[in-house]
């Protein structure tokens, strides 16, 4: 079945730094990605919309400068946490549709889990 | 108020038991939904598509009313294994993007 493969599973950073967080889709090609963060014992909160070689598409409330995202490829999208906060330690989970399936479900990465000290 | 709203639970429920969870989403053009189950610390997964008619999968039945905009689930002979949180998901019109609700967390004990 379709795989999404999101790097790394967990990271700790200071406060300060930048932190990428990698998301691959392994056996299909998506043209669009979705970033979104989860805190404890909230839902999922899309942040934004990854598109294979144009900009991402931000939800309101969400820093585009803060959280920089890159589609360089149909099968990798990038998001940086810059000059991360310990406010930003949360899950955060991409996912990806396969574009030549119509109605193909989201396919989620295993998400990777982000704590800044 | 919330795109999609849910009853946080926790639902505790032995073993056998049949439980139900309810949504609400606000937005009456939304297109598609869904039940996805999460595990703790793990990304969400599908756990069905709901349709208009109704569907059924095994021991999880959903149904969907369009006019009260208002999606269920139903678990019969509930497992041990059930024990997760259920995450109602709507897409909105147009686009590809899922909302998610906060989710409904169910316990199964023996």
């Amino acid at each position: 079945g379709a795989v999404v493969s999101q790097h790394p599973s967990w990271v700790i950073c200071k406060s300060g730094t930048s932190v990428k967080i990698e998301c691959r889709s392994l056996d299909f090609q998506a043209t669009t990605m979705f970033w979104y963060r989860q805190f404890p014992k909230q839902s999922l909160m899309l942040m934004a919309t990854s598109n294979e070689g144009s900009k991402a598409t931000y939800e309101q409330g969400v820093e585009k400068d803060k959280f920089l995202i890159n589609h360089a490829s149909l099968t990798l999208s990038t998001l940086t946490v810059t000059s991360a906060h310990p406010e930003d330690s949360s899950f955060y989970i991409c996912s990806a549709r396969d574009r030549d399936l119509d109605n193909s479900p989201l396919h989620f990465g295993n998400g990777t889990r982000l704590t800044v000290t | 108020r919330k795109e999609v709203e849910q009853d946080p639970g926790p639902f505790n429920v032995p073993e056998g038991a049949t439980v139900a969870f309810n949504c609400t989403y606000s937005n009456s053009a939304s297109q598609s939904f869904f039940w996805y189950r999460q595990d703790c610390r793990k990304e969400p997964k599908l756990l069905m598509s709901v349709y208009s008619s109704g569907n059924e999968d095994g021991r999880f039945t959903a149904q969907l009313n369009r006019a009260s905009q208002y999606i269920s689930l139903l678990i019969r002979d509930s497992k041990l294994s059930d024990s997760a949180t259920y995450l109602c998901v709507v897409r909105r019109p147009g686009y590809n993007k899922l909302i998610f609700g906060a989710g409904t967390r169910l316990a199964v004990h023996p």
